[in-house]
């Protein structure tokens, strides 16, 4: 089946830094999103593409559609304290509606 | 808009017990719900697929006589977990969608723990 590896696994970084974070699968996607997920909770939708190509932002995020459509990055600018979680990108492909999880990336902020 | 309401957030049932996990779409119909299991620290696994008004669609190695998925209605979908083992114990999170390109609402996800 399709599979998605997402790095890094994990990120410790200082306040206000940026973060990049990545996905890449074995197969061509339709669709990218980008979910953030605190605990106890359910994923929240960060951003969506479906354009190859396609770079989109909300606030300081910023994700792109990898041109191939095998890939797709998501940027956060500044970070700060609040962005902390568990960040997943997820695919679809072919022609049914499921998706496919990467592995998460758990971000912590020190102040 | 778009907002998913699962319910409940936390249940503690019985070993043997049955517990049912309600999925609802508040404000859009959902031609499609999904069931996810998430383990600690790990990532979503897709349960199954349900389409309203018809039987639902389970991925391989997940038995549809223990998880039973009803999507009796555009708004509405259930997850009930029959003769419960402490195994089954984990975070399930369902999602809806309402088109090809709608962006998977998630519920906020029902913390099961069977004693």
């Amino acid at each position: 089946g399709q599979q998605l590896n997402q790095s890094p696994q994990s990120m410790f970084i200082q306040e206000g830094e940026d973060v990049s974070m990545n996905c890449t699968s074995s197969s061509i996607f339709n669709t990218w999103l980008w979910y953030k997920q605190d605990p106890g909770e359910g994923p929240v939708l960060l951003i969506a593409l479906y354009k190859a190509g396609e770079l989109t932002s909300n606030g300081r995020l910023t994700a792109q559609f990898g041109i191939t459509r095998k890939d797709s990055f998501l940027n956060i600018s500044a970070s700060i304290p609040s962005d902390v979680g568990i960040y997943f990108c997820a695919g679809r492909g072919g022609s049914n509606y499921k998706l496919t999880f990467g592995k998460g990336t758990l971000l912590t902020v020190n102040p | 808009g778009a907002v998913v309401s699962q319910h409940p957030s936390r249940v503690i049932c019985k070993s043997g017990t049955s517990v049912k996990i309600e999925c609802r779409s508040l404000d859009f119909q959902a031609t499609t719900m999904f069931w996810y299991r998430q383990f600690p620290k790990q990532s979503l696994m897709l349960m199954a697929t349900s389409n309203e008004g018809s039987k639902a669609t389970y991925e391989q190695g997940v038995e549809k006589d223990k998880f039973l998925i009803n999507h009796a209605s555009l708004t509405l979908s259930t997850l009930t977990v029959t003769s419960a083992h402490p195994e089954d114990s984990s975070f399930y999170i369902c999602s809806a969608s309402w088109g090809t390109d709608s962006g998977y609402t998630f519920g906020s996800g029902t913390r099961l723990t069977v004693v």
